[in-house]
């Protein structure tokens, strides 16, 4: 059974900074896309990143691009979401997600992210 | 980016009618190999999004046969035949065909 969880989210000042995980476990993780995506409440579901099975390749959402780093490390079957220079505005509910746009579509529990002064 | 607009963003609906979801891109959905990368999710209160739809039309497993997708080029549908109380929440189109992927607005479906 694939199992995604999140970890790593909380209250966070305006201007700092985040480091979310994903635990995998249930699937060869290092054959798979992996992807963030968050929801804002108010503000709908948004897509931040993904990256390739083997890391060599990051996408990311322009409003995202330059604050936020996708990254994986295929040996602990884990995902990452380094979020810098935080707003107000990235407060949201953040997933991990394996996402495929013709196959399986597996998704955590997700970690909520409140940026706040 | 492509823009999708989804109507209404509010469904009230009573428990055993028909409901419909529309969904339509700022532009064709239609990639270079003939694939339409067109998604519905459904979001539950307190719960992860649930992927109902991918490619326009293939239910995703357990999804109930009640639900159905259609659509092509940039107008689609989520329809359901016969509401029930479990369909309560948000549901969100989301396009995959041209990064970054998008997502509609959301439409908030609640019982009567």
């Amino acid at each position: 059974e694939v199992q995604l969880v999140e970890s790593g989210g909380g209250l966070v000042q305006p201007g700092g900074s985040l480091r979310l995980s994903c635990a995998a476990s249930g699937f060869i993780f290092s054959s798979f896309w992996m992807s963030w995506v968050r929801h804002a409440p108010g503000r709908g579901l948004e897509w931040v990143a993904n990256i390739r099975p083997d890391g060599s390749e990051e996408q990311y959402v322009d409003s995202m691009k330059g604050r936020f780093t996708i990254s994986r490390d295929n040996t602990k079957n884990s995902l990452y979401l380094q979020m810098n220079s935080l707003r107000a505005e990235d407060t949201a509910v953040y997933y991990c997600a394996r996402f495929s746009r013709s196959g399986g579509s597996y998704w955590g529990q997700g970690t909520l992210v409140t940026v706040s002064s | 980016d492509v823009v999708m607009t989804q109507s209404p963003l509010s469904l009230p609906v009573t428990p055993g009618q028909p409901a419909s979801i529309s969904c339509r891109s700022s532009q064709s959905l239609v990639d270079r190999d003939g694939n339409t990368f067109l998604h519905w999710f459904q979001l539950r209160p307190g719960q992860s999004p649930r992927r109902l739809f991918y490619k326009v039309s293939n239910r995703d497993p357990g999804v109930p046969d009640r639900f159905s997708g259609s659509g092509s080029g940039t107008d689609f549908t989520l329809k359901l035949s016969r509401v029930e109380a479990e369909d309560v929440g948000l549901y969100y189109c989301m396009q995959g065909t041209h990064w970054p992927w998008t997502f509609g607005q959301g439409t908030k479906v609640e019982i009567k």
